[in-house]
């Protein structure tokens, strides 16, 4: 059964950086890819970024392609996603997800960014 | 990048009916498109993809159709567990995008 869990809530200051963590078990991680989507309280579902896990290919919508990273450690099935210079309209709820059609889900982690 | 607009935003419904959701694409997406339920305080689970297929365990209540540009959802006979937002996703193209969600209620 495929499981993602994500690292647990974060709060940031307004500038800093934050890391979330997602790691999967109950599929072969390696052949896999794993995307990243965010929620605004009460919000739409808002597509981050994506990696193909086997390659390290990353592809990123255009408005977070220069403050998001995402990576990869095969060895221990384990996806990143790093937010530099944070605003305060970062606050949300971060979700990885793995598959092409995001398959199954993280349960989500809870940054807030405030001063 | 490809806008996924779905329609109505909000839709009341009654327990037992039947229900059509919409999914429109700016171009064609193929049969690309998949379809979301979520909860309060949950993250979306996956319930159809390849624009038709059913995902693991999804009850056959929920159906999909359509191709290119047009989608639709149905939801058959409508239980109280249903009552929740829906939202469309392609992924024909990048970058990935998401429509602004349907949400389903009790009439």
């Amino acid at each position: 059964q495929m499981q993602l869990v994500q690292s647990g809530p974060e709060v940031k200051k307004p500038g800093t950086s934050v890391k979330v963590s997602c790691k999967a078990s109950g599929f072969t991680f390696r052949s896999s890819a794993v995307q990243w989507v965010r929620q605004a309280r009460g919000q739409r579902l808002e597509w981050i970024g994506w990696i193909a896990v086997g390659s390290g290919n990353t592809n990123y919508a255009q408005e977070f392609q220069e403050r998001v990273t995402i990576s990869r450690d095969i060895s221990t099935s384990t996806a990143y996603m790093e937010v530099s210079s944070l605003r305060s309209d970062d606050t949300a709820m971060y979700y990885c997800a793995a598959g092409h059609y995001c398959d199954s889900w993280g349960q989500g982690t809870l940054v807030t960014v405030s001063s | 990048e490809i806008v996924m607009t779905q329609s109505p935003a909000t839709l009341s419904v009654s327990p037992g009916e039947r229900t059509t959701l919409s999914c429109r694409a700016s171009q064609s997406v193929n049969s690309n498109l998949a379809w979301y339920q979520q909860k309060p305080g949950q993250p979306p689970r996956l319930l159809i993809y390849g624009a038709s297929t059913r995902a693991t365990a999804i009850s056959a209540r929920f159906s999909g159709s359509g191709s290119g540009t047009e989608f639709t959802l149905t939801i058959s006979s409508l239980q109280s567990e249903d009552f929740a937002v829906y939202y469309c996703h392609q992924y024909n193209d990048w970058p990935r995008t998401f429509g602004q969600g349907t949400k389903l209620e009790i009439k």
